[in-house]
């Protein structure tokens, strides 16, 4: 199974400031097709999670601009400007470049 | 509008089986993949098994011999059972609908609690 490791924010971040998340799988996540099979998503407190990113770097309906993914075939990052109190929550990345699909363990954002 | 919504018993004894249904309005199975990915209380997700459009599953490796997912395409649900509940199987179980390989729409949640 492939193996998402996800760092650590040196919380709490200012708003207005700029945070990103990293993320490394084991495995690269580029397919034939030459996308990049990665994922992102908050999780706010007490809800489900929202999808903010796929194939790497398109963001899914409705996501604000300030949320920006990049990366390579195995080190990501999530890019997050301007922090809002709304950002606040648990990222996790995801691979969904083979089965069985595989999570990060979070990272934790908060805003001061 | 695109709608996921999971039911089944929030308590379930231990070494028994788990049996939930996601109920789904705005898409077509026949068109959407769906998955279930759960949480344990204060901890990360876990994916657990998709079922594809075309009917495929893919399940996965830890739970793969307890885990089995199902649907009806005429009553627009999709079901997983566990079997040989453990009090670690506790969480939060969601429903999602895959876009492009992102769960883009998903489930409220189901909390589930193993114990006797």
């Amino acid at each position: 199974d492939i193996v998402m490791t996800q760092g650590v924010l040196p919380n709490p971040v200012p708003s207005g400031e700029s945070a990103s998340i990293t993320c490394r799988s084991s495995k690269s996540l580029v397919y034939k097709d030459g996308k990049t099979y990665l994922n992102w998503f908050l999780q706010r407190p007490g809800q489900s999670p929202q999808l903010l990113t796929y194939w790497m770097s398109t963001r899914a309906s409705g996501v604000s601009d300030r949320f920006s993914g990049s990366g390579s075939g195995t080190y990501f990052t999530l890019k997050i400007s301007r922090v809002r109190a709304e950002d606040a929550g648990v990222y996790y990345c995801q691979q969904v470049r083979e089965y069985p699909l595989t999570f990060g363990s979070g990272t934790k954002l908060e805003i001061k | 509008q695109v709608q996921l919504k999971e039911s089944g018993p929030g308590l379930v004894q231990p070494s028994q089986t788990l049996s939930l249904t996601c109920t789904v309005s705005g898409f077509s199975l026949t068109s959407y993949n769906v998955h279930w990915v759960r949480q344990p209380p204060g901890k990360g997700l876990e994916w657990m098994g998709r079922m594809r459009y075309n009917g495929d599953t893919s399940y996965n490796s830890a739970l793969k011999s307890r885990l089995s997912i199902s649907r009806d395409t005429s009553k627009n649900q999709v079901f997983l059972k566990m079997n040989s509940l453990q009090t670690d199987d506790t969480g939060t179980y969601y429903c999602t609908r895959d876009r492009d390989g992102g769960s883009d729409y998903w489930g409220q949640g189901v909390m589930v609690t193993v114990s006797s």
